[in-house]
C-alpha cells in the first residue's frame, strides 16, 4: 500500500492560503488520496478526497500532480479555527481501502 | 443532518472493571468503525462492520475487546477487565458504504481513563 510522506509542522498566515504539500510516490491504479484534520479533543474531520482529478469543495482544494506521485491541499483564506493536524492518507483500491490508515500528519499553526 | 454520536464522551473507571461504549452512526450509514487515539499518538483502526458483520477486527488489541453491532446501526465497543494501558479515546466513524471512495465521518470520542 501506498505511504505517504508530509512535512512533521508548518506555519500559516491568518488571511493567506495555506499549501499542505504530500508526497505519496508508490501511488498505484486506483488508490485515491484524502485529506482529513484533527483540531485538538475533536475526532477526526474529513476534508477531501481524489482519484485523479482536482477536487474542490466548501473547505478547500485539492491539487494532485499529473503522474499522481504528489498532492497539495489549499485552505483558500486560512483563519485561527484551521489550527490542526492535517492527514493525508492513500486508500488502496481492494479490501485494506476499506479503512483508514492514518500516518503522523502536519501539524499546522495559523498565526495571526 | 446528525453526526456520529458517541456516549459517554468521558468514562473514568477502575482497573478490573468492564466498560462498554456506545456508537450510534449516522443515519443510513452500512459501515461502522473502531479507532482509538492514545495521547499523544496516531490513531489505531480496531474493527469495522459492514452491516452487523465485522469483516475485519484484525486491530483488536486483545481478546478482552470485543464489539458488536445491531440492527446495521448502533455498535457497542466493550472492554473487559480494564487495564491502565487501556486509558485512550475511542472514535467511532461511520460511511455510507464501504470501499475507498465513500469518507469516513467521526465522532468526537469517549475518553477513557483506567484508574
Amino acid at each position: 500500500d501506498a505511504k505517504t510522506t508530509q512535512p512533521t509542522s508548518m506555519d500559516c498566515a491568518e488571511g493567506r492560503a495555506a499549501n499542505l504539500p504530500c508526497n505519496h510516490s508508490t501511488i498505484s491504479g486506483n488508490e485515491y488520496v484524502y485529506w482529513y484534520r484533527q483540531i485538538h479533543s475533536q475526532g477526526p474531520q474529513y476534508i477531501i478526497h481524489g482519484l485523479k482529478n482536482n477536487e474542490t469543495n466548501e473547505m478547500a482544494s485539492l491539487i494532485i500532480t499529473e503522474d499522481r506521485k504528489s498532492s497539495t491541499l489549499i485552505l483558500p483564506h486560512a483563519t485561527l479555527r484551521d489550527t490542526a493536524v492535517y492527514y493525508c492518507i492513500v486508500r488502496p483500491d481492494k479490501a485494506a481501502g476499506n479503512k483508514l490508515t492514518f500516518g503522523g500528519g502536519t501539524r499546522v499553526l495559523v498565526k495571526p | 443532518g446528525a453526526g456520529v454520536s458517541q456516549s459517554p464522551s468521558n468514562k473514568v473507571t477502575e482497573k478490573g472493571k468492564d466498560v462498554e461504549l456506545r456508537c450510534d452512526p449516522i443515519s443510513g450509514h452500512t459501515a461502522l468503525y473502531w479507532y482509538r487515539q492514545s495521547l499523544g499518538q496516531g490513531l489505531e483502526f480496531l474493527i469495522y462492520f459492514q452491516g452487523n458483520s465485522a469483516p475485519d477486527k484484525s486491530g483488536l488489541p486483545s481478546d478482552r475487546f470485543s464489539a458488536e453491532r445491531t440492527g446495521g446501526s448502533v455498535s457497542t465497543l466493550t472492554i473487559q477487565r480494564t487495564q491502565q494501558e487501556d486509558s485512550a479515546v475511542y472514535l467511532c466513524a461511520s460511511s455510507i458504504r464501504l470501499g475507498p471512495n465513500s469518507p469516513l465521518h467521526f465522532g468526537n470520542g469517549t475518553r477513557l481513563t483506567v484508574t
